[in-house]
């Protein structure tokens, strides 16, 4: 069966460090994967997506992602955080509507 | 332009009432969908809508009952709400599957 992992629940980082985000799947083929934030009482934001092509996808707000076949992940990179991206990131795959999977979240603080 | 609404923000039931939650979105979009989220275990698909008059089951549909009403608005209904069902439920749009899914603010739902 489909699965989405985010092993981290809560990361911690200091405002001005890099950030990485981890997202596991197992799936029967290559899915479209996703990446989603979520601000306090928000709903879901879209920061990226992969279907094809080059594996490295910029987003909004300054995120990449790398997608990895051999590993089957999708992890959520930024070079410098701010303390405005304090926030829960979602990883989501899929194939078709009905099998969207979500992983868990990563809820993300930033320090001073 | 107001993106994805949903109807209400809170709401408090007691075990067995019923209650509707209303959605709507002035995109255009085909598809809408329903999910809820609870702690720990990310955003599970309820039900979805792929085009005006259609709908179909997602991961967790037992206890609920959807209507496309119009392309604007898809509801959802618990005819007799259970305490398991205590939960933030979101509603989203978007074109096509593999396209961006817009989010509503999301409906706060106890059930005693």
């Amino acid at each position: 069966a489909q699965s989405v992992t985010q092993p981290d629940i809560h990361i911690t980082v200091s405002e001005g460090a890099s950030l990485e985000l981890r997202c596991n799947y197992s799936y029967g083929a290559t899915p479209y994967l996703f990446w989603y934030v979520q601000s306090p009482g928000q709903g879901l934001q879209l920061l990226l997506k992969y279907f094809s092509g080059d594996t490295l996808v910029q987003g909004i707000k300054g995120f990449e992602a790398e997608f990895k076949r051999s590993q089957s992940s999708f992890n959520l990179r930024k070079p410098s955080v701010h303390w405005s991206d304090a926030a829960e990131y979602f990883c989501a795959v899929g194939l078709r509507r009905n099998d969207m999977r979500f992983g868990a979240g990563t809820r993300l603080t930033v320090k001073p | 332009n107001a993106g994805v609404t949903q109807t209400p923000k809170f709401q408090v039931l007691k075990t067995g009432q019923s209650m509707t939650l209303q959605c709507a979105q002035d995109m255009n979009h085909n598809s809408m969908y329903w999910y809820r989220q609870d702690p720990g275990m990310g955003l599970r698909l309820i039900y979805y809508s792929a085009s005006e008059g259609t709908t179909d089951k997602g991961e967790v549909p037992n206890g609920y009952n959807v209507s496309r009403l119009n392309k604007r608005e898809f509801s959802l209904r618990l005819e007799s709400a259970a305490p398991s069902q205590t939960s933030v439920y979101f509603c989203a749009s978007s074109g096509d599957f593999y396209n961006e899914q817009f989010f509503g603010p999301g409906t706060r739902l106890t059930v005693l």
